[in-house]
């Protein structure tokens, strides 16, 4: 079975530093996706980690832990318009047509 | 602009009614998806073409029929929908290559069933 796990809700203030954490447990694990929903819109990419660490990505960094089926996506220097939903999602193949599974989403307020 | 456009955004029906919602990526990718986005529930994978084959179906009710003409359209044609379909619908699409095989999502069809 799929399972994935992250916070519904957090709250932070704008300039700050704020993590949002994932775990999962899977019966196939390829990879780790991080993407971001603003209200209304479409989600856009932000991160891929297929092997253990941290990836950054300007004020973004992703991290995963394969064999505690951990992860966890950095926003540095908060700004307002980083308020939205944060969606973890794994994938259990590499190539072909993807079967993500997908959490139920972080949603992310940045306070002035 | 995503690359993956889907109309209408905005959808209102009643269950006697039949209706259509439509995809279109001019990415070059492969493989498009239909996913059902409802309120505290996480994404809902309901159909998979790759290749214009359609290779995953999840159990969904057959009230929901997809259609894949080619590789660049994809449609999902409802009829005798419930109140509980009333959801966001995302279309998306990937390139099916090795790597980080990303998807590529619409900005969705807000469908409310009366």
């Amino acid at each position: 079975g799929q399972n994935i796990d992250q916070p519904t809700e957090m709250t932070a203030t704008e300039g700050a530093i704020v993590q949002i954490n994932c775990t999962y447990q899977t019966s196939g694990f390829n990879g780790l996706f991080w993407y971001q929903q603003h209200a209304g819109e479409a989600p856009t990419f932000l991160s891929y980690n297929v092997l253990d660490g941290l990836e950054e990505k300007g004020r973004f960094s992703s991290f995963l832990s394969r064999s505690k089926g951990y992860s966890y996506l950095l926003l540095k220097e908060l700004q307002m318009k980083d308020s939205a939903s944060y969606l973890c999602a794994v994938t259990p193949r590499s190539g072909g047509y993807q079967k993500v599974t997908f959490g139920t989403g972080t949603k992310l307020q940045v306070i002035p | 602009e995503t690359g993956v456009t889907q109309t209408p955004r905005h959808l209102v029906m009643g269950m006697t009614n039949k209706k259509s919602l439509k995809c279109e990526q001019h990415l070059g990718h492969n493989a498009m998806y239909w996913y059902k986005q409802s309120a505290k529930k996480p994404l809902e994978l309901m159909f998979v073409y790759s290749l214009e084959e359609r290779v995953e179906n999840n159990s969904v009710p057959s009230r929901f029929s997809p259609e894949c003409p080619n590789s660049s359209h994809l449609f999902l044609h409802l009829h005798t929908l419930q109140p509980e379909d009333s959801a966001l619908y995302l279309c998306a699409s990937s390139h099916g290559q090795a790597g980080a095989n990303v998807l590529t999502f619409g900005a969705g069809s807000r469908l409310t069933v009366l």
